[in-house]
């Protein structure tokens, strides 16, 4: 089972370009989120949709853009990228982000760097 | 004050010793609670869910105390393969909140 699936795994992008992640799920998941990783910390949300057709801000979604293409794919785009978002971006589902007690799915992560 | 909070330690135990996580948040209002493992650099992965009542999957218990906010993992006999970080997750209003992680290492 594939579960949630992003790509690209790994990046590395010049200060000021644009690039956009992919993630799809299979699950037929309504709820599906992007979060960043930095080292020693937990994640940040940046951006979910709780179903297709819906996003919202999380806790730092400045230099980001979303879009819920369907409802098995969620893209997460950096418009005009910096040194302060390189990181490790996760993407998860969850069957219901409304109703709780469904946990989240992870992808197995990009790995960005900005120079 | 953050939402989620975790001693990130690391607690370095002995294979075959029992390790006790505990983590606080922050919203009394909140519904559900997990706790997750993520290896280095790999992804958070489900562990299990917290019940009300405590539960138990293994040698892993899990208990939730709603009058005082926290959450808490019992690992028991522990093994070198459980050398991670745990993270807490609780979730309100439509968002998975995530504390820091608390890691583990289990020597030989």
């Amino acid at each position: 089972n594939a579960g949630v699936t992003q790509t690209p795994k790994f990046q590395v992008l010049k200060t000021g370009q644009s690039m956009t992640l992919q993630c799809a799920q299979d699950m037929n998941h309504n709820s599906m989120y992007w979060y960043r990783q930095d080292p020693g910390m937990g994640l940040r949300l940046i951006y979910y949709s709780a179903s297709e057709g819906t996003t919202d801000k999380g806790e730092v979604p400045n230099g980001y853009n979303v879009s819920r293409l369907n409802k098995r794919e969620f893209s997460l785009r950096l418009e005009s990228a910096a040194p302060s978002q390189t990181s490790v971006y996760f993407c998860a589902s969850s069957e219901d982000g409304r109703y709780s007690n469904q946990p989240q799915h992870f992808g197995d992560g990009t790995r960005l760097s900005i120079l | 004050r953050k939402e989620v909070e975790q001693d990130p330690g690391p607690f370095n135990v002995p294979e075959g010793a029992t390790v006790a996580f505990n983590c606080t948040y922050s919203n009394s209002a909140s519904q559900s609670f997990f706790w997750y493992r993520q290896d280095c650099r790999k992804e958070p992965k489900l562990l299990m869910s917290v019940y009300s009542s405590g539960n138990e999957d293994g040698r892993f218990t899990a208990q939730l105390n709603r009058a005082s906010q926290y959450i808490s993992l019992l690992i028991r006999d522990s093994k070198l393969s459980d050398s991670a970080t745990y993270l807490c997750v609780v979730y309100n209003f439509n968002k998975f909140y995530f504390g820091s992680g608390t890691k583990l290492n289990v020597k030989p």
